[in-house]
């Protein structure tokens, strides 16, 4: 069975500072890794998707990476601004597995 | 604009009722599903369908029920017989790779937050 663990649960850090979010997942079968944000009371905002041939994407200020071998995906955000204040999801799976399973997000607070 | 559409974005129900809770989508995708979402828990999937007049059972099926008639729409019922029904619901659609669910990229709709009193 698959587990998606997203830690730590909540993160504070200065504007402008780079710093990067962490997803594990346990079974390196996985068809594809989804990051997405959301903010409170809303839906989920996909932000970068990558296929199990892949290893990163990027779209501006985000880059995500996916290293199977290890069971690990990282999100980087660089130069951070409040508004990227908000909750970060990964889910990991699809394919053959079908299900896709979702961690339970890292808040995360940028301070002015 | 293409996207999903959910409705209503607040629902409160009274103990006994069933309510419905609509989700549109005009992304021209086969997969739809709904998940549920409380605080400190992930997302746990109820049902999903992958065509038109198919669905099946996610991980959290009891007490909700599902159709499939169009390819743009998936509402969901919550019935009287779901224990614990207050919760914020999402629906999702992707594309699909041959018979594989999860294959492309996943859409997420607004939401609907549904509070029984």
């Amino acid at each position: 069975k698959q587990e998606v663990t997203q830690i730590p649960a909540a993160l504070s850090v200065p504007e402008g500072e780079n710093l990067v979010l962490n997803c594990s997942f346990t079974d390196s079968a996985i068809y594809n890794l989804q990051w997405f944000r959301q903010d409170p009371g809303k839906g989920l905002t996909s932000l970068l998707l990558i296929q199990s041939s892949q290893r990163e994407q990027t779209s501006g200020r985000l880059n995500a990476s996916l290293d199977k071998s290890s069971g690990r995906s990282t999100l980087y955000i660089a130069a951070s601004q409040p508004g990227d204040s908000a909750t970060y999801l990964c889910a990991g799976g699809g394919g053959a597995n079908s299900k896709l399973t979702f961690g339970k997000g890292i808040t995360l607070s940028v301070r002015p | 604009d293409g996207g999903i559409t959910q409705s209503p974005k607040y629902l409160f129900r009274k103990e006994g009722q069933n309510v419905t809770l609509s989700c549109e989508q005009n992304l021209n995708h086969d997969a739809m599903y709904w998940y549920r979402q409380d605080p400190g828990q992930g997302l746990r999937l109820i049902y999903y369908s992958q065509i038109v007049n198919d669905f099946q059972k996610g991980d959290i099926a009891e007490g909700y029920s599902v159709s499939r008639e169009k390819k743009e729409s998936f509402p969901l019922t919550v019935t009287s017989a779901q224990k614990n029904p207050t919760a914020f619901y999402l629906c999702a659609s992707s594309s699909r790779q041959g018979d594989f669910l999860n294959t492309g990229e996943l859409f997420f709709g607004e939401g609907s937050r549904l509070t029984v009193l």
